[in-house]
């Protein structure tokens, strides 16, 4: 069955724009969970989706944000870009909602000048 | 945080040794898991341990875990040239959330 897909793969904007980052989970999977990756910080949890509804979120400031559909396809937005979005943005889905095992898309690449 | 920390932070071995690498980690968790990433992609799950479990096997994948001292070991036996990659634990710490480490960045060199 098809995994985790993510788009777009790779994107550069510059700062103030904004971004909208796609994911389609497994299929059955209703969790999407998201991540930041930066070489300085690691991996760090913007949140999880179950369901429509947001069940957790991370320390991250406002301007992200992000939302799930009814087919549990999930979109994240970030807003009035910093040089320090600037990181591999990660999705993973899983069957229930919680720490569970994830299954991870290929990320998408957010380079802001 | 509720990050824990991978020891070494970098490994390099030849194929066909053993690799090591060790987790630890802060608060108490239900599970740890240890995942799988090839540069600049997703993670890939390869191996989760119950809090009462002290040792579990996958394949060539070894993973024990000590609660007391709050610490976990992923070893990986005969290492191929395929096995380059960063590893990370990652526990949910009493959350709803998985918590990385900061990751073992293991070569092998054939």
């Amino acid at each position: 069955k098809a995994g985790v897909t993510q788009t777009p793969r790779y994107l550069i904007k510059t700062r103030g724009q904004q971004v909208t980052l796609s994911c389609s989970p497994i299929s059955g999977h209703r969790s999407v969970s998201w991540y930041q990756q930066t070489p300085g910080q690691g991996l760090q949890f913007l949140f999880e989706y179950f369901s429509e509804t947001q069940r957790n979120k991370g320390n991250f400031p406002g301007r992200f944000s992000g939302r799930q559909f009814s087919n549990s396809r999930s979109e994240m937005n970030v807003s009035t870009l910093e040089l320090g979005d600037s990181a591999l943005y990660l999705c993973a889905s899983s069957l229930a909602a919680g720490a569970n095992v994830l299954t991870f898309g290929a990320g998408s690449r957010l380079t802001v000048l | 945080s509720q990050q824990g920390e991978e020891d070494p932070q970098a490994l390099s071995i030849q194929e066909g040794e053993n690799a090591t690498m060790n987790c630890s980690y802060k608060t108490s968790i239900n599970n740890l898991q240890w995942y799988r990433q090839n540069s600049g992609r997703g993670l890939v799950h390869l191996i989760l341990i119950r809090s009462n479990e002290r040792e579990k096997h996958s394949g060539r994948l070894r993973v024990t875990l000590d609660t007391s001292k709050k610490s976990s070991s992923l070893l990986i036996t005969a290492s191929r040239a395929a096995d380059t990659a960063s590893y990370f634990c990652a526990t949910d710490g009493g959350a709803n959330n998985l918590f990385f480490g900061t990751g073992t960045r293991l070569t092998v060199i054939p």
